[in-house]
């Protein structure tokens, strides 16, 4: 079966300071990634997704996301976090029909 | 477009108590599917449709029940509730082109059991 590991479960960061946030997958012929954000209290909105391609995907909100099939991850950064940007973030894989398996989530606290 | 709505928003059940959470997508997506949301543990499937009349199970679908009779509704009943049911629930919707695979979340619904 497909899954997804995040690490970190906490990542604190500065404003205007740069951000990754790590999401691994496990190994499969085709694979769909994603990154969701959840706003405290609110649904998942996608942030980005990588179906095929080049390999630097750019999402909403100034994130991008590296595949790097090699290496089994798509990273998630940004050069420069806002304290907007604090929020729950959920990388997922797509196992069929539309089907997604979720990491456990990496809260990105800023602070001014 | 409304996009994906659930409803109540919140919901305390006592155990043994039966529910149903609504779920409505005004988006004419074929695909719904039915996530409950824990600490630590992310989103997991719980049930997920592929059309009207069309259901199928994820990776936690006990106790628990849907139907799908039409394109726009997908209702999750909880059967006889119980205090592991308390989650945050989210519905979610999506086409079926290969191009797009992006899936609308609905805002949630926190339910608790006692």
């Amino acid at each position: 079966a497909q899954s997804v590991t995040q690490l970190d479960s906490q990542v604190p960061v500065f404003e205007e300071a740069p951000v990754e946030l790590r999401c691994n997958y496990s190994s499969s012929v085709s694979v769909y990634l994603f990154w969701y954000v959840q706003y405290p209290n609110q649904g998942l909105q996608l942030l980005l997704k990588y179906l095929s391609g080049s390999t630097l995907v750019k999402g909403i909100n100034g994130f991008e996301a590296e595949f790097n099939k090699s290496q089994t991850s798509f990273h998630l950064r940004k050069p420069s976090v806002h304290i907007s940007d604090t929020a729950e973030y959920f990388c997922a894989v797509n196992t069929g029909f539309q089907k997604l398996v979720f990491g456990t989530g990496t809260r990105l606290l800023v602070s001014p | 477009n409304a996009g994906v709505t659930q409803t109540p928003k919140f919901q305390v059940l006592k155990t043994g108590q039966s529910m149903t959470l609504q779920c409505a997508q005004d988006m004419n997506h074929e695909y719904m599917s039915w996530y409950r949301q824990d600490p630590g543990m992310g989103l997991r499937l719980i049930h997920y449709s592929v059309g009207a009349g069309i259901t199928d199970q994820g990776e936690v679908p006990n106790g628990y029940n849907v139907s799908r009779s039409t394109t726009e509704d997908f209702p999750l009943r909880l059967l006889s509730a119980a205090p592991s049911q308390t989650s945050v629930y989210f519905c979610a919707s999506s086409y079926s082109g290969l191009e797009n695979y992006e899936q609308y979340f609905g805002p949630g619904t926190r339910l608790t059991v006692t």
